[in-house]
């Protein structure tokens, strides 16, 4: 049983460049979810997906950011225009709706620069 | 609305003293409650959690965490620290598939 993954690991962009991030989440789980980490602060939750669909967005996720799971498997953020205040750790949880506490297991993060 | 106030933001020990990481919630239904450790450029590891069933939970490298209702606490505590303790630690609350985190401790462990 493979863990939660993360594609890349690290990416530096130019301000105004678009990104695109992957998640691979736990393979029996259907829920997905983003949070965005930033220095000396714990994960702040931007979105999360049940099987294919979309059920939540935060305030803190601009309509510069999109977030697709397309299959109900993988999921993809993608931030356009990038801008210096992005510049973070994205992390990618899955978990299975359900189960008691719904414990959600975290990969090992998407680190982005913006220049 | 739910969160978690972790007191301490910089937690120091020297190997082999107790560990305490504190953790207070506000939840206006019993919350399930969670720690997990961050090693740096990593992501989260579930340590352990609380889900209404025993008061005192077990986790992973020997920590433990009691719920405390009356004081709406958590507490993360190990009684022998270990170097690879080093790490940052968050307790988090889970209510209605909304999870917040504390703003984390960084724990240091003196040789």
């Amino acid at each position: 049983d493979t863990g939660v993954s993360q594609d890349p690991r690290h990416k530096i962009t130019k301000r105004g460049q678009n990104v695109t991030f992957r998640c691979d989440p736990i393979s029996e789980h259907n829920r997905l979810y983003w949070y965005r980490q930033t220095l000396g602060q714990g994960p702040e939750f931007l979105t999360y997906f049940q099987n294919e669909a979309q059920l939540e967005k935060s305030r803190l996720l601009s309509d510069r950011f999109s977030a697709e799971r397309p299959k109900g498997s993988f999921s993809t953020l993608e931030i356009q225009r990038t801008e210096q205040g992005d510049s973070a750790m994205y992390l990618c949880a899955s978990s299975l709706a359900g189960a008691k506490a719904d414990t959600q297991y975290f990969g090992p993060g998407t680190r982005l620069t913006v220049l | 609305a739910q969160s978690v106030t972790q007191l301490g933001s910089h937690v120091s020990v020297s190997e082999g003293a107790l560990v305490l990481l504190r953790c207070n919630y506000s939840s206006s239904v019993p919350p399930y409650l969670f720690w997990y450790v961050q090693y740096p450029n990593q992501g989260l590891q579930l340590l352990l959690k609380y889900t209404s069933a025993a008061t005192l939970v077990k986790g992973i490298n020997g920590f433990e965490a009691e719920f405390k209702k009356s004081e709406t606490s958590f507490h993360l505590t190990k009684p022998s620290a270990h170097m690879s303790d080093a790490a940052e630690y968050f307790c988090a609350v889970l209510n209605n598939n909304d999870m917040r985190f504390g703003a984390g401790t960084r724990l240091t462990v003196k040789p």
